[in-house]
């Protein structure tokens, strides 16, 4: 199974701020590397595919990069409405993995 | 557009078979991959399995010796056994549209809570 592994695990933010998360494939994954955002309660909802792509309705203060092993998420400026957990998902082969998680928090 | 929906006990005893039913509505199902993804109270996303119309599926090899999925085209739904429960596998279990060459999962459905208890 590849190995999905998010830094950090949680992070204290406050709006306004540039929040950055890591995403690290345990082998090459070229860029079958997706993510989620998950609000308290409800369903995962798809923010990036294909490392880079914004899903659409998704607000472009989100972006990512990356391929290969490494990739990261950015929030440029944090919003309210951004405090949620956020997965990362490798889609290169089965079984599918996830990330541990990132719990974004407000400071 | 597609929504889908979970549904089925959410309450099953220990040793027997948890079964579940995700409806597609708004659109057809026929030409994706249907997913199971679980999550227990507190904990990480794990990828249960896929299955596709012409019945060809992966599952996740940490649960396959239990697990059975199926899709019912006429009815625009896919069902999910897992058989012999413990309380481990009590959680939210979501079902989701696998799209695009990217293979994303979209959309989810909202999930449904099994609590596996006598």
């Amino acid at each position: 199974d590849i190995q999905m592994t998010q830094s950090p695990s949680s992070l204290s933010a406050s709006v306004g701020d540039r929040v950055t998360i890591t995403c690290r494939a345990s082998q090459t994954i070229n860029i079958y590397l997706n993510w989620y955002q998950q609000k308290p309660g409800k369903a995962p909802k798809l923010l990036i595919y294909a490392a880079s792509s914004l899903q659409g309705g998704v607000p472009s203060r989100f972006s990512a990069s990356g391929s290969g092993i490494d990739f990261t998420l950015t929030i440029s400026s944090l919003q309210p409405e951004d405090f949620a957990t956020y997965y990362c998902q490798q889609s290169y082969n089965t079984p599918r993995t996830f990330g541990q998680g990132t719990k974004v928090e407000i400071k | 557009q597609v929504q889908l929906q979970e549904s089925g006990p959410g309450l099953v005893k220990p040793s027997e078979t948890l079964s579940l039913i995700c409806t597609a509505s708004g659109g057809s199902m026929s030409e994706y991959y249907w997913n199971w993804i679980r999550q227990p109270a507190g904990k990480g996303l794990e990828w249960i399995g896929r299955v596709y119309k012409s019945g060809s599926s992966n599952y996740n090899p940490s649960l396959k010796s239990r697990v059975t999925m199926s899709v019912d085209t006429s009815k625009n739904q896919s069902s999910l056994m897992l058989s012999s429960v413990t309380a481990a596998d009590t959680a939210v279990y979501y079902c989701a549209r696998e799209r695009g060459s990217s293979r994303m999962f979209d959309p989810w459905g909202q999930g449904t809570l099994v609590t596996v208890s006598s």
